[in-house]
């Protein structure tokens, strides 16, 4: 079926390690997508990219960083120089602008 | 660059009763409009979207929403809710130049009960 697929569903990390977060699509899309979701306050974007090897910074791209590589492959990064990590992190894919975005079912990053 | 405000952060409502969930946005440009619903630890699923033409817009199961472009709104309503409907209600906007880049309000939790 087509979809995105997340891995891990549950991060856990000590405090100084970066991690990585990993997206998949096989819905052929060019463009992908990283939020990170906090209660009470929606989701924020992180980093974007429309193309293989060009992505942008959303609006708290501080501590973290991607890779564009192949059209299918969104990996973050989450390093140790983002202050406040644990949060639900969620990636999308869209076919264009005319069209809506479709999630992952999410990976939870907790700092232990 | 545009805002979303969800006026309300928590619905309480009786199955079988009705429920309208409020959205206005902000924005200098022309905007897609989109209702998304996010079971517990699950992702996004879109539950409909405005992007032209008939301001009136309708689910499959039975959720409507209209596009108020005078007042900014997208309000969403349900006539009668279902136990099932408990969940979390995200409106989000997109520029129509922006290349799918979504701005989300912070969201409404609705607990429907017997």
């Amino acid at each position: 079926d087509g979809g995105i697929t997340q891995s891990p569903k549950y991060l856990f990390r000590k405090e100084g390690q970066n991690v990585t977060l990993s997206c998949e699509q096989n819905l052929n899309h060019d463009a992908m997508y990283w939020y990170r979701q906090d209660p009470g306050q929606g989701l924020r974007l992180i980093y974007y990219s429309q193309i293989v090897n060009d992505f942008q910074k959303g609006d708290i791209a501080e501590g973290y960083s991607v890779s564009r590589e192949k059209k299918e492959s969104f990996p973050l990064t989450v390093t140790s120089a983002q202050k406040n990590p644990t949060a639900f992190y969620l990636c999308a894919s869209s076919g264009g602008p005319w069209t809506e975005a479709f999630f992952g079912q999410g990976t939870r990053l907790t700092v232990v | 660059a545009q805002s979303v405000t969800q006026l309300d952060s928590q619905v309480p409502v009786f199955e079988e009763a009705p429920v309208e969930l409020r959205c206005n946005y902000s924005s200098s440009v022309s905007v897609y409009l989109f209702w998304y619903v996010q079971y517990p630890n699950q992702g996004l699923q879109l539950l409909l979207k405005y992007l032209s033409g008939s301001t009136l817009v309708k689910s499959i199961n039975g959720f409507e929403a209209e596009f108020n472009k005078s007042q900014t709104s997208f309000h969403l309503r349900k006539p009668s809710v279902h136990i099932s409907d408990t969940a979390e209600y995200f409106c989000a906007v997109s520029a129509t130049d922006s290349w799918g880049k979504l701005q989300f309000g912070a969201g409404t939790q609705v607990v429907v009960t017997p």
